[in-house]
């Protein structure tokens, strides 16, 4: 069965310290990827997507995320944490063959240390 | 530019009572439109999602409804509600499925609590 797996469910960093969050699909093909951010009590915020192309993208917010074929992986980074990037992100999978269908991961949960 | 509404932002229901929660989107048309739930601690679950006026696909099975009356309007009802069904219940749109990947854009949410 097709899955997203977001394996960490809660990660604490140090304000100004990098930041990797992991996401892995379990898909035969490439599908689309995408990461968003969702701060409390709000709706999710798209930070960046990929299609085809360069395997590094960029995002909004100083985020990128750099998809691996070989390791089925689409992990989010960012250089340094700012407080106001404590949220919540899910990683998200789209196959061409399910429409416009999202798959979510069950998100981790980024709390920042001041 | 695009947005999309949903209300009410906060709802507190007894068990058993009526649910109506309406989403709307603006600056689009011919607009694919999702709900999803998120229980406390927990991921987002697909309920419904529409790809057209009256054309509405279950994701999961259970006592809630979706309707399309309007080509931007995405309603969520359920005749009795249960415990089960508090949540965070968030409203979406995609542009129509065509050969790129189109992102979904999701709405501010509505948060319901079944006492």
């Amino acid at each position: 069965a097709q899955s997203v797996t977001q394996p960490d469910i809660h990660i604490t960093v140090s304000e100004g310290a990098s930041l990797e969050l992991r996401c892995n699909y379990s898909y035969g093909a490439t599908p689309y990827l995408f990461w968003y951010v969702q701060s409390p009590g709000q709706g999710l915020q798209l930070l960046l997507k990929y299609f085809s192309g360069d395997t590094l993208v960029q995002g909004i917010k100083g985020f990128e995320a750099e998809f691996k074929r070989s390791q089925s992986s689409f992990n989010l980074r960012k250089p340094s944490v700012h407080w106001s990037d404590a949220a919540e992100y899910f990683c998200a999978v789209r196959l061409e063959s399910a429409g416009n269908m999202l798959t979510f991961g069950g998100g981790t949960r980024l709390m920042v240390k001041p | 530019s695009q947005t999309i509404h949903q209300w009410p932002a906060t709802l507190v229901q007894p068990v058993g009572s009526p649910l109506s929660l309406e989403c709307t989107v603006e600056g689009t048309s011919n607009p694919n439109l999702y709900w999803y739930r998120q229980a406390a601690g927990r991921g987002l679950q697909l309920l419904f999602y529409s790809v057209g006026i009256g054309q509405i696909s279950s994701e999961v099975p259970q006592n809630l409804s979706a309707s399309r009356p309007q080509d931007r309007q995405f309603i969520l009802s359920s005749k009795k509600l249960l415990l089960s069904d508090s949540g965070f219940y968030l409203c979406a749109w995609s542009v129509r499925v065509g050969r790129v990947g189109n992102e979904q854009f999701f709405g501010p949410g509505t948060r319901l609590t079944v006492l």
